[in-house]
């Protein structure tokens, strides 16, 4: 499978621990997106990669939240001092970066349940 | 900021046509794309529009109007596994590189 993966699919942790997930893009994909969905809502953008340079973080992404790109493949995002706001479903997605308007290929997702 | 909106729910029955709208206000408009998400599953691309004009993808079309910040998508013969989400979502070009941003989705109920 060449797709965008993304690890674990499902965490569940008490408040205030710190969780970290994984996000593989699909090979050779030069753009990584973090996006976190609640139920009955789209995807709202957290932040993104080109290459291991993050460009951009919304104002979503609190202090508790940290993105790294290190060798700009794989990427973590940690989420420190959990809240139970904080549940909800966290998508990768990556895309080729030739252009503006390249598609996005998402993950399946890891849903973190804070509990 | 960006906002978008559209419908909610829409139900249709199979082999029928539907068309989901999305409206939407944004600064550096870029284009819209249209994404489908069954249940616990990860959003898909299913279409973009850049220019103003309809787009034809098989059993799906989708159409931009910039001058009236609006857009849709259109399915045809419908099937029961279409039923899904579909989020419209506005890109738009900030530093160096696109953003999308989503709408709410609208819940497709396919019925027999």
């Amino acid at each position: 499978d060449t797709g965008v993966s993304q690890d674990p699919r499902h965490k569940i942790t008490k408040r205030g621990q710190n969780v970290t997930f994984r996000c593989d893009p699909i090979s050779e994909h030069n753009r990584l997106y973090w996006y976190r969905q609640t139920l009955g809502q789209g995807p709202e953008f957290l932040t993104y990669f080109q290459n291991e340079a993050q460009l951009e973080k919304s104002r979503l992404l609190s202090d508790r939240f940290s993105a790294e790109r290190p060798k700009g493949s794989f990427s973590t995002l940690e989420i420190q001092r959990t809240e139970q706001g904080d549940s909800a479903m966290y998508l990768c997605a990556s895309s080729l970066g030739a252009s503006v308007t390249d598609t996005q290929y998402f993950g399946p997702g890891t849903r973190l349940t804070v509990l | 900021g960006q906002s978008l909106e559209q419908p909610s729910e829409v139900t249709a029955v199979e082999g029928a046509i539907v068309q989901i709208n999305c409206t939407y206000q944004t600064s550096g408009f870029y284009g819209l794309s249209w994404y489908q998400q069954h249940d616990g599953g990860a959003p898909t691309f299913l279409s973009y529009n850049a220019l103003d004009g309809l787009e034809e993808t098989g059993r799906f079309s989708s159409f931009l109007s910039r001058s009236d910040s609006y857009g849709y998508l259109l399915l045809q013969e419908l099937q029961m596994k279409d039923s899904a989400s579909y989020f419209c979502a506005v890109l738009t070009y900030n530093t160096n590189a696109g953003k999308s941003t989503f709408g709410d989705g609208t819940t497709l109920t396919v019925k027999p």
